[in-house]
């Protein structure tokens, strides 16, 4: 089915450990973006791209890197974890122009230890 | 900045109208959103209505936009428990901008 796939669906990490979130989506999608889910704060804009080659930083990058070398991936790495990306990640992607709705992946559950 | 403010929950009967309100700041949104989040899964596209809209009708959803007092709110006729669950509202600008949510409870 298309739509945006995120793997893994849960993670649990130890301090200082790395990792890459994967995030596809097969819909030929311009934009994609990565947000943080955190209990009463709704969504964080984490880092985002308009297109293969072009990411920019959103409301709370400190902590993550992403590229787009691809129309359709979009990874985010944790180079150190830190308790404090205990969190719930989701990735979106939208075309470009249009209403621009949001298709979200199903998340990631990160715990950092 | 942009911000986008709801409250955070709303208890109703099985049957009664739901109505969800939102404020937004910015008032470059070209569009405005509801999705609906259920327990342990990812956020579901409700509705939308483009900044130069005052209402849009979608079955049992009604979305009402005040754009001068920047204003958003999602009625939901009939309630049923399986519309128990979280509402975000959102604002597109430059970005997509995400409200806290809004924790509905249907009682039965």
């Amino acid at each position: 089915n298309a739509g945006v796939t995120q793997t893994p669906k849960f993670q649990v990490l130890k301090t200082g450990q790395s990792m890459t979130l994967q995030c596809a989506q097969d819909m030929n999608h311009e934009y994609m973006s990565w947000y943080r889910q955190d209990p009463g704060m709704g969504l964080r804009l984490i880092h985002y791209s308009v297109g293969a080659g072009i990411t920019d930083q959103g409301e709370v990058p400190n902590g993550y890197n992403v590229s787009r070398s691809t129309t359709e991936d979009f990874p985010l790495r944790l180079l150190s974890a830190a308790p404090s990306q205990t969190s719930v990640y989701f990735c979106a992607s939208t075309p470009t122009g249009g209403f621009g709705g949001y298709t979200f992946g199903s998340g990631t559950r990160l715990t950092v230890v | 900045g942009e911000d986008v403010e709801q409250s955070l929950f709303l208890s109703v009967r099985e049957g009664d109208s739901s109505v969800i309100n939102c404020t937004y700041t910015d008032s470059s949104s070209t569009y405005l959103y509801w999705y609906k989040q259920e327990p342990g899964a990812g956020l579901q596209l409700l509705t939308y209505i483009f900044s130069n809209m005052d209402m849009k009708q979608d079955q049992r959803l009604t979305v009402l936009l005040n754009k001068k007092d920047k204003h958003l709110s999602l009625r939901i006729a009939d309630t049923q428990t399986g519309d128990s669950a979280i509402y975000f509202c959102a604002e597109r600008a430059r970005e997509l901008v995400f409200g806290a949510g809004t924790i509905l409870r249907v009682k039965s």
